[in-house]
């Protein structure tokens, strides 16, 4: 049972590239977000979604789009890398409106993402 | 909007002492989720401890406990027994019932003390 796959696990971009993080889950979960982890700061929220051709923005949006044409696929793309968007980002999957057991959230290994 | 507050960046525990670790949040819902989830070097995000807000009962799980103070809006977590192992960056997140949005502390970094 896979759970969440993210890749790349590292990546090294220049200043105004573009690059796209992968993420795919098989548990069938209608939910499925990204996050950014900043020190400091926790987890904050990019985008998320709540299923196929459904999304919708979080706490830290800009710079960052989503798609999401399959349940299973859930990816984020970097239009122009910035400096600031060096980070380490988690792709999460889980139960839409779960409750008790099925509250769980699935994180995927996150990327490192440098930006140089 | 809710946040979750995480007001020690740094603890240390000498193994097999027990250690407790610290969360306060704001909400103005009565009904919602508690998590704790541990980050080890691996990056891995696992989840220790969850509680429901309705359940006034705190949660377990082995070596883990909970000391939910739904008035007071704390949810702190005790590590008995404290290994090696349970060296890590530890989260506290809030999720509201009616959704399935995450919202974090700044998290905790445990170290563990042989």
């Amino acid at each position: 049972n896979a759970g969440v796959t993210q890749t790349p696990k590292f990546q090294v971009l220049k200043t105004g590239q573009s690059m796209t993080l992968q993420c795919a889950q098989d548990m069938n979960h209608e939910y499925m977000s990204w996050y950014r982890q900043d020190p400091g700061m926790g987890l904050r929220l990019i985008h998320y979604s709540v299923g196929a051709g459904i999304t919708d923005q979080g706490e830290v949006p800009n710079g960052y789009n989503v798609s999401r044409s399959t349940t299973e696929d859930f990816p984020l793309r970097l239009l122009s890398a910035a400096p600031s968007q060096t980070s380490v980002y988690f792709c999460a999957s889980s139960s839409l409106g779960g409750a008790g057991l099925d509250t769980e959230a699935f994180f995927g290994q996150g990327t490192r993402l440098t930006v140089v | 909007a809710q946040t979750v507050t995480q007001s020690q960046p740094e603890m240390s525990v000498q193994e097999a002492e027990t250690v407790t670790l610290s969360c306060t949040y704001d909400t103005s819902e009565s009904d919602y989720y508690l998590f704790w989830y541990k980050q080890p070097p691996s990056r891995q995000m696992i989840l220790v401890i969850r509680q429901e807000a309705y359940k006034q009962q705190n949660a377990t799980e082995n070596r883990f406990s909970v000391n939910f103070q739904k008035a007071a809006k704390s949810f702190s977590l005790k590590i008995s027994d404290s290994q090696l192992g349970d060296a890590a960056m530890y989260f506290c997140a809030y999720r509201s019932a009616r959704g399935n949005k995450l919202v974090f502390g700044a998290g905790t970094i445990l170290r563990v003390k042989s």
